[in-house]
């Protein structure tokens, strides 16, 4: 099955922008979605497909993707982004009704 | 408005199986398009696919957990079941159910349900 690869923790000061990103060879095939979890909450879909957020989605939540890397961008990240972030997508190595999640990225707003 | 819960036993003893009830509302399951999934989490750990089924009852496991996994759905009752049979305590983990919407995304998750292996 494919992997999606996630740095484990990244870190941004207050108002400022972060990039989380999500490698994997499904990616050149699907879009990758992205998901916030807080502690003790379950996970809130924030971008899916190329560029879609749900509603309720603040704006300074955007996405992209590039080859085999999707990024989700926070532009002017508050205290209440604050979370671990996971990508997931569909998986291309054989079976492209499986699904794969990303090991997390956690993130810090200092 | 849509919703998801899962239900289920806390703890189960190694070997038993684990059954896990997603009840959802505020849409069906027969609608062209609709899916719901399982996905486990241990604590501490990363988010893990683990199966689903789709509106035309076709279902997908994870290759690592398929001959363990088995999923299903009761359209009228809003229900869909996941068992695990062979339960290790490698299993304890919060389990969740998700939409999927259109194969696009899990629109929707329920709240979870943490289930504890042990003896």
């Amino acid at each position: 099955s494919s992997e999606l690869t996630q740095d484990p923790a990244v870190s941004v000061a207050l108002g400022q922008t972060v990039r989380i990103t999500c490698q994997g060879d499904s990616l050149r095939s699907y879009y990758a979605s992205w998901y916030q979890q807080k502690p003790g909450q379950a996970p809130v879909v924030v971008i899916y497909g190329k560029n879609n957020r749900p509603s309720g989605i603040p704006d300074r939540f955007s996405g992209s993707s590039s080859g085999n890397t999707a990024s989700l961008t926070i532009t002017g990240a508050q205290a209440e982004d604050e979370a671990d972030y996971y990508c997931n997508s569909r998986d291309n190595s054989g079976n492209q009704f499986l699904w794969v999640f990303g090991g997390g990225t956690k993130l810090t707003v200092l | 408005q849509v919703t998801l819960r899962e239900s289920g036993p806390a703890l189960v003893k190694p070997t038993q199986t684990l059954t896990l009830t997603c009840t959802f509302s505020g849409f069906s399951l027969s609608s062209s398009g609709m899916c719901v999934s399982w996905i486990r989490q241990p604590p501490g750990k990363a988010l893990e696919w683990l199966a689903l089924i789709d509106w035309d009852d076709d279902k997908y496991y994870t290759t690592s957990l398929k001959t363990r996994l088995t999923i299903s759905k009761d359209t009228s009752k809003n229900q869909v079941v996941l068992t695990m049979t062979n339960m290790d305590p490698v299993d304890t983990a919060t389990y969740y159910c998700a939409r999927i919407l259109n194969w696009n995304v899990f629109d929707y998750w329920g709240q979870g349900t943490l289930v504890t292996v042990s003896s």
